[in-house]
């Protein structure tokens, strides 16, 4: 069963319109988000990440919504450019000792230009 | 650039031999992680490492051992290697921001016939 689930595997936008990524989760326990990114034949690159204390973080053209009584969260990116085109994994945190990370399925961004 | 390499980048092997990726990082963090990413699931955990010869299970451990002999390298083996071990294979490290960012490594392609 996935504590961190992304329901769109896929997602079109037009250039320098916004691109607006969901993720839901079941675990209340868990304390920290993150987003990555992630090219084809690369590895995850991190690029975001919020706090369940906050419910919002901004970072250039990102910002990471936080709605914990919908156990929500959703990754805005305005304008949207050719090169946001990867695959974008939510991923989850419970703030263990060892700090495991639980990750989302994925969803793919293409831009279109 | 977080200095994680993995080796080898792809690999080819046959049903119940024996295989063994290597995770090598240049930046003396403690914590290692190894996971698997598989369409539809996103990157799960197969082990981790919280320090030399500390190493625990994650959500996806069946078939698989690791070994931490020294804090730079994290070795992956696969006992006896079946098809559903089939996947890309990354190692991470954890960054020291107290964020719980994770850096990747590359990736491993394994294909086992």
């Amino acid at each position: 069963d996935q504590q961190v689930k992304q329901n769109s595997p896929s997602l079109s936008v037009q250039e320098g319109r916004i691109s607006i990524l969901n993720c839901d989760y079941t675990n209340s326990m868990f304390d920290y988000f993150l987003w990555y990114k992630k090219y084809p034949a690369e590895g995850p690159t991190f690029l975001i990440s919020i706090s369940s204390i906050k419910d919002k973080n901004e970072d250039g053209r990102f910002t990471v919504f936080l709605n914990k009584s919908a156990k929500h969260l959703s990754l805005h990116i305005v304008p949207s450019q050719p090169g946001d085109s990867a695959v974008y994994f939510c991923a989850a945190t419970l703030g263990t000792s060892y700090d495991k990370v639980i990750f989302g399925p994925g969803t793919s961004l293409s831009v279109i230009p | 650039d977080a200095g994680i390499t993995q080796s080898p980048r792809h690999k080819v092997t046959e049903t119940g031999t024996p295989v063994t990726l290597r995770c090598h990082q240049t930046e003396n963090h403690r914590y290692m992680y190894w996971y698997r990413q598989d369409p539809g699931h996103g990157l799960r955990l197969i082990h981790y490492s919280y320090g030399v010869k500390d190493t625990d299970k994650g959500e996806v451990s069946d078939g698989y051992s690791v070994s931490r002999s020294k804090t730079e390298d994290f070795l992956l083996t696969l006992e006896s290697a079946t098809s559903s071990q089939t996947s890309v294979y990354f190692c991470a490290i954890r960054g020291l921001a107290g964020n719980n960012e994770q850096f990747f490594g590359p990736g491993t392609r394994l294909t086992v016939l």
